[in-house]
């Protein structure tokens, strides 16, 4: 199974670029990278979801090299606000089944003034 | 749309009665998930069901826990008897449905019960 594994904690500032390793040495060829965002008292919300390379949306970005065995999560200039537990999820296709859906530890992002 | 839509957002219950958790999805998506949330084992996933139809219950605990999807707006997990350990954050959360288990899933505010 593809197992990831993240840092339990990082600590940033306010204005500050944060990246956000996750490994996944045993991605399968049909996996897609998927990471959630989740605030005290709510449930995740969707990021951003990668297959390769490089993937931009209006909140992060998301770094896949070559072998996928990892990825990186990057936040530019991060906010109060972005203080959250971030994901990293990985499966795809029809065959994948719950291991997809493995949220595992997270890693808890602290962004201070 | 209101997206996922979770009742009660909190429960108070005694051990050893009955519970019972309702979901209602976004229209028009197929899948819908079960997960509980606690700080000692994280996020799990309970249940999905796609199409009404259960896929994947082995996430399930035990026999107290069940869950039914009468049509494609409405989900209930229940729990009977209730026990202090069940004591957590339940979230629904339900997605497209087009066949791939890594769509997008938009998740409810969840379900915070407390088995006293």
């Amino acid at each position: 199974l593809a197992k990831t594994t993240q840092p339990i904690s990082m600590d940033s500032y306010e204005g500050q670029e944060v990246n956000i390793t996750c490994s996944h040495n045993n991605i399968a060829t049909n996996d897609y990278i998927t990471w959630y965002q989740q605030f005290p008292s709510q449930g995740p919300r969707f990021i951003i979801q990668g297959y390769k390379t490089k993937v931009t949306n209006e909140v992060a970005s998301l770094f896949i090299p070559a072998d996928r065995k990892s990825s990186t999560l990057s936040l530019p200039r991060v906010s109060l606000s972005d203080t959250a537990v971030y994901y990293c999820l990985v499966g795809g296709g029809r065959d994948t089944g719950r291991r997809a859906l493995t949220f595992g530890s997270g890693t808890r992002l602290q962004v201070q003034p | 749309d209101a997206g996922v839509i979770q009742s009660p957002r909190h429960e108070v219950t005694e051990m050893g009665q009955e519970v019972t958790l309702r979901c209602k999805p976004i229209s028009g998506h197929n899948s819908l998930f079960w997960y509980r949330q606690t700080m000692m084992r994280g996020l799990e996933l309970l249940i999905y069901f796609n199409n009404n139809v259960p896929i994947d219950d082995s996430g399930m605990p035990e026999d107290r826990f069940s869950a039914k999807m009468p049509n494609a707006s409405f989900s209930t997990l229940k729990i009977q008897p209730s026990e202090p350990r069940d004591s957590a954050v339940y979230f629904c959360a339900s997605s497209l449905g087009r066949g791939s288990i890594q769509e997008t899933q938009y998740f409810g505010p969840g379900t915070r019960l407390l088995v006293l």
